[in-house]
């Protein structure tokens, strides 16, 4: 069965201070993971899925399988990081659907 | 595009009392979902729709209905309301993913604070 699994609740950081948001998975193939963020008052949206291997709002997310992780980094955070942060899962079957880890609600301290 | 709309966006039940949950997207997506997130949890599928006519159960599809009559459309009905049912319900819908192919990105609703009392 697949899980995927944030550790932190709450996560607070000093603006500029390097941020890195926890995930780990379970799943016996091949997953794809992505994070996906709230903002306040916003919908959920895809922030960013680990086969593009690109860097968005200056986040990045490495897949290891090894370790079964998909941690999210940024190097320096700013205020407008601040937001509810989802790890996801998508099996190589099924309809597109996705598995999402509880989340982790990122504070950036002014 | 008004992209995935939901109505309503509160809603207080009485137990026992039965509701639907509207959702509507207007960028022809074969694939909807319906999601729960209870507080402090992450989303859980309740049912989804990989097009008009065909619906499937998620992980948590008891005490829930859904039918898929059109592409925009994918209502999801409360028949018996109960305390469990105390959540966020979210829809989403994306474009068809084919075999072999990646995850097509779900685009998401603003959801429904439904609150059974």
């Amino acid at each position: 069965a697949q899980r995927v699994t944030q550790p932190e609740k709450l996560l607070s950081v000093f603006k500029g201070a390097p941020v890195e948001l926890k995930c780990n998975y379970s799943y016996s193939g091949s997953p794809e993971l992505f994070w996906y963020v709230q903002y306040s008052r916003q919908r959920l949206q895809l922030l960013l899925r680990h086969i593009s291997r690109e860097s968005i709002k200056g986040f990045t997310a490495d897949l290891n399988k090894g370790e079964t992780s998909f941690h999210l980094k940024k190097p320096f955070a700013q205020e407008e990081d601040s937001a509810m942060y989802y790890c996801a899962l998508s099996g190589e079957t099924g309809a597109n659907n996705l598995f999402f880890g509880t989340g982790t609600r990122l504070t950036v301290i002014p | 595009n008004a992209g995935v709309t939901q109505t309503p966006k509160f809603r207080i039940l009485k137990i026992g009392q039965s509701m639907t949950l509207q959702c509507t997207q207007d960028m022809n997506h074969n694939y909807m979902y319906w999601y729960r997130q209870d507080p402090g949890m992450g989303l859980k599928l309740i049912y989804y729709s990989v097009g008009a006519g065909i619906t499937d159960k998620g992980e948590v599809p008891n005490g829930y209905n859904v039918s898929r009559s059109t592409t925009e459309d994918f209502p999801l009905r409360l028949e018996l309301a109960a305390p469990s049912q105390t959540s966020v319900y979210f829809c989403a819908s994306s474009y068809p993913r084919l075999a072999g192919s990646s995850y097509n990105e779900q685009f998401f609703g603003p959801g429904t604070r439904l609150t059974v009392l």
